[in-house]
């Protein structure tokens, strides 16, 4: 089976960087994807790894490292509009299904 | 917006009751896919479907079921409905299964079980 971890909750102020975390455990793996969710609203597809190394997308980066079962977005240049939930996502590998497990998720709180 | 159609945005109904959701995928996506999400909680899966056939199953209650239609459209029905299936019910969609495709949700039902 598949699982991940994250912190529960992160804050940081206005224009700072942040980082979140995730590891995960799975019997096969296919990438890593983020996903952003505001209070109870659709989650967006942020981000995808299948290999080692950062992917950077405007003020957002994500990384892994397959060896480590270990990811992590990077947020910089922090925004209000950026309070939100994150999620990061693997893929079950199992009969070939494609589909999405999801972590618990980080609520990130930005302050002024 | 994502393309994903999700009715009815908000449902309020008593225990024991039946009800279904109903959820139109983006024009051309072939996988759907349900989540439900409680209170402060994560996605949990519970169904996928592809092209009409069931794909994969999550933690779905016996209670719980689902089918895509023949025009992909999908719907969730939910019966004997208890207090804790209070949630956000999910769905998103997805052009196939493949590993590097995004899912693209739905603005989600929200259930009320009084």
């Amino acid at each position: 089976g598949q699982s991940l971890e994250q912190p529960s909750e992160v804050t940081a102020v206005e224009g700072a960087i942040v980082q979140i975390n995730c590891t995960y455990q799975t019997s096969g793996f296919y990438g890593l994807s983020w996903y952003q969710q505001h209070d109870g609203g659709a989650p967006t597809f942020l981000s995808y790894n299948a290999l080692d190394g950062l992917e950077e997308t405007g003020r957002f980066s994500s990384f892994l490292s397959r060896s480590d079962s270990y990811g992590y977005l990077l947020l910089q240049e922090l925004q209000m509009k950026d309070s939100a939930s994150y999620f990061c996502a693997v893929r079950d590998r199992s009969g070939n299904t494609g589909k999405l497990i999801f972590g618990q998720g980080t609520t990130l709180q930005v302050k002024p | 917006d994502s393309g994903v159609t999700q009715t009815p945005k908000h449902l309020i109904t008593a225990t024991g009751q039946r009800v279904t959701l109903r959820c139109s995928p983006r024009s051309g996506d072939l996988s759907v896919y349900w989540y439900q999400q409680s209170l402060d909680q994560g996605l949990q899966f519970l169904i996928q479907y592809y092209n009409g056939e069931e794909r994969a199953k999550g933690n779905i209650l016996e209670r719980f079921s689902a089918q895509q239609f023949p025009d992909l459209h999908s719907e969730l029905n939910l019966s004997s409905l208890e207090l804790g299936d209070s949630a956000l019910y999910f769905c998103a969609s997805s052009e196939g299964t493949g590993y590097n495709s995004p899912l693209h949700f739905g603005n989600g039902t929200r259930l009320t079980v009084t």
